[in-house]
């Protein structure tokens, strides 16, 4: 069974400060997403990883950046977080190469910031 | 890049009844078309998917249709029940190239079965 666990279910910040989220799958994943849900918008992605130390943009990468060192972790930073930054956090991971690869999400994160 | 629509934004049945969602896409090269169903405070799951080589998909209660002419594909459920009560969301990949499996989703549907 595919696991992807991230660090925190929770999570409340102030404004301004250096968030981090990470995100660990255990089944040897070529491919790692990091989206943010909010409610009537969907699943956006926000990052995403098909190697270990590589990175595209998604769809909404202002004020994110994300790191890869190694391949079964993926972690979202939010260098100065802002109010509307305040959503829930998808990470997701799928094999390489053939792409109708199924994506196997974690638990979420929701992240508050005050 | 692709842009999906989905409709409904929200849907209420009553038990037994039949439930449909649809999504448009904007990019004539997707070709992989995934359905996403994410119950209350739990994450999404896969439930079905369809290629664009075939029209239509089934798996018990749930199917897939696709017209690659229109650009649309639905979701219907027969005979709902109150455990098929989530968010539905679809999505759309063009699988080639560099694509490296990135979906691009609907806004989601919230259906509620009333038992």
């Amino acid at each position: 069974d595919v696991k992807v666990t991230q660090s925190s279910r929770y999570l409340v910040k102030r404004t301004g400060e250096k968030v981090f989220l990470e995100c660990v799958q255990d089944m040897d994943h070529e491919n790692m997403f990091w989206y943010r849900q909010d409610p009537g918008l969907g699943l956006r992605l926000i990052y995403f990883s098909y190697d270990v130390k590589m990175k595209e943009k998604g769809d909404i990468p202002e004020g994110y950046s994300v790191s890869r060192e190694k391949k079964e972790r993926f972690s979202l930073i939010l260098e100065s977080a802002s109010t509307n930054q305040t959503s829930m956090y998808l990470c997701a991971s799928s094999l390489g190469g053939f792409e109708y690869n199924e994506q196997f999400f974690g638990p979420g994160t929701r992240l508050t910031v005050l | 890049g692709e842009n999906v629509e989905q409709h409904p934004s929200t849907l209420s049945v009553q038990e037994g009844d039949s439930a449909v969602i649809k999504c448009t896409y904007s990019d004539s090269a997707s070709n992989y078309f995934p359905w996403y169903k994410q119950e209350l405070g739990k994450r999404p799951q896969l439930i079905i998917d369809i290629r664009s080589n075939v029209g239509e998909k089934k798996d018990q209660r749930i199917a897939v249709t696709l017209n690659k002419t229109a650009k649309h594909f639905s979701l219907h459920i027969t005979e709902t029940q109150p455990e098929d009560s989530a968010v539905y969301f679809c999505a759309a990949l063009n699988a080639g190239g560099t694509s490296y499996g990135k979906l691009t989703f609907g806004q989601g549907t919230i259906l509620t079965v009333h038992p």
